[in-house]
């Protein structure tokens, strides 16, 4: 696509519903990025994928938040039992390869509320 | 744990002002060093800097890089209403990590007229 898109764009959930946040990059693009942006926070990493491998897992918050990727395209992030400090908007970014930050291209989010 | 920080959080300007913002680090396997705004939700590409001192220019910005300090800059002159942003700095690394990027918190730049 022309460029990386989420959806839903806003969604607001009830506390310990689950929840998945979708992300479809920019086709061809190998290396898919997660990042979590509370208010005026800056950009939390979560997870990258290399294709449909996730080399780096180590920024998920916790076991109820899980990723996919599948045909090394769309990736789906899962948050299980959601609670109201999962809070906050939810950053898709991929580039044609890892390692090449100045050619990373976000999508605009999904903004996420747990009341 | 690799840290970026940036300062100042917040900065409140008026038209024509010239403005610092300001990026530190500390990483492990420092690989480059990004500037991106954020102006309502897609943070866009602003710089990338991989050498100390030579500094990078597009228009009214510019950044500079001291690898020995581990810090950053980027400078804005005659600053304009549409420069009102969130500035955000970027380390990406190598290593195990190759390609991640860890973001500082941001300065919310605002220009008023």
């Amino acid at each position: 696509g022309a460029g990386v898109s989420q959806s839903p764009s806003n969604k607001v959930t009830e506390k310990g519903k689950d929840v998945e946040l979708r992300c479809d990059p920019i086709s061809g693009h190998t290396a898919l990025y997660w990042y979590r942006q509370s208010l005026g926070q800056g950009l939390e990493f979560l997870i990258y994928f290399q294709g449909n491998s996730a080399p780096d897992k180590s920024g998920l918050p916790s076991d109820r938040f899980s990723a996919e990727r599948t045909g090394g395209s769309v990736s789906t992030l899962t948050i299980q039992r959601t609670q109201q400090e999962d809070s906050a908007v939810y950053l898709c970014a991929s580039s044609l390869r890892r390692g090449i930050g100045e050619k990373l291209f976000f999508g605009s989010g999904t903004q996420l509320s747990v009341l | 744990e690799d840290k970026v920080v940036q300062s100042p959080l917040s900065l409140v300007v008026h038209e024509g002002d010239t403005v610092t913002l300001n990026c530190s680090y500390e990483v492990t396997n420092f690989r480059s060093l990004l500037w991106y705004k954020q102006e309502k939700k897609a943070p866009t590409f602003l710089f990338m800097l991989t050498s100390s001192g030579i500094e990078m220019k597009s228009g009214r910005l510019s950044s500079i890089l001291d690898k020995k300090e581990l810090f950053s800059i980027l400078n804005i002159t005659a600053t304009q209403t549409g420069d009102s942003a969130i500035y955000l700095c970027a380390v990406e690394t190598g290593g195990t990590s190759y390609g991640k990027l860890t973001f500082g918190q941001g300065t919310i730049l605002t220009v008023h007229p």
